[in-house]
């Protein structure tokens, strides 16, 4: 079965700081990769996935990600936060074979401060 | 387009009560899911349905059921609710197969079982 790991379980930031929060998997085969986006009170929302081909994907609200594929790795990036990016951040993972369902990390909990 | 609705959003239940967790789409979608939220454990799936007709357990599906009652509403069943079932509770669709692809998230309902 497959398994996320997000490494940071909060991370705080001043407005204008770069971000980058890491996020590896684990599994034998080939996957499809997602970043989601939870806002305070909200449901989650999808804010970037990868299927094949270029592994620098760009998503919404400037955020983008890049799959590195001999690390496992799937780290999400913002090269300037805003305080409207505060929200919490999950990563998940599905294997392409057969009929597959996402798998989740943990999260990570991103405040931005004014 | 509505997207993915739940009722109630919040709820609180004495230990032993029962009670239905209502979830609908309108995006055509043939697969839907039930997740569980609870803090620092990210999202865990309880059941899923791939299609119409057919239900199939996730990571955590005990002590609820599900029914898929046509290719629209999904919903999730607490025979007899515990403290442990305290969470917040979300809906997703999506394609077939597609569960990779990305799913469609509803605004949760919050669940206190005291």
């Amino acid at each position: 079965a497959q398994s996320v790991s997000q490494h940071n379980h909060h991370v705080i930031l001043s407005e204008a700081a770069s971000l980058e929060l890491g996020c590896n998997y684990s599994y034998g085969g080939t996957v499809n990769l997602f970043w989601y986006v939870q806002y305070p009170g909200q449901h989650l929302q999808l804010l970037l996935k990868y299927f094949s081909g270029d592994p620098l994907v760009k998503g919404i609200k400037g955020f983008e990600a890049e799959f590195i594929k001999s690390k496992f790795s799937f780290n999400l990036r913002k090269p300037s936060v805003q305080w409207s990016d505060t929200a919490e951040y999950f990563c998940a993972v599905s294997p392409l074979s057969g009929y597959s369902t996402l798998t989740f990390g943990k999260g990570t909990m991103l405040l931005v401060s004014p | 387009n509505a997207g993915v609705t739940q009722t109630p959003k919040f709820q609180v239940l004495k230990t032993g009560q029962s009670m239905t967790l209502q979830c609908a789409q309108d995006m055509n979608h043939n697969s839907m899911y039930w997740y569980r939220q609870d803090p620092g454990m990210g999202l865990r799936l309880i059941y899923y349905s791939a299609s119409e007709g057919t239900t199939d357990k996730g990571e955590v599906p005990n002590g609820y059921n599900v029914s898929r009652l046509n290719k629209r509403e999904f919903s999730l069943r607490l025979e007899s609710a515990a403290p442990s079932q305290t969470s917040v509770y979300f809906c997703a669709s999506s394609e077939p197969g597609q569960g990779a692809k990305g799913q469609y998230f509803g605004p949760g309902t919050r669940l206190t079982v005291t």
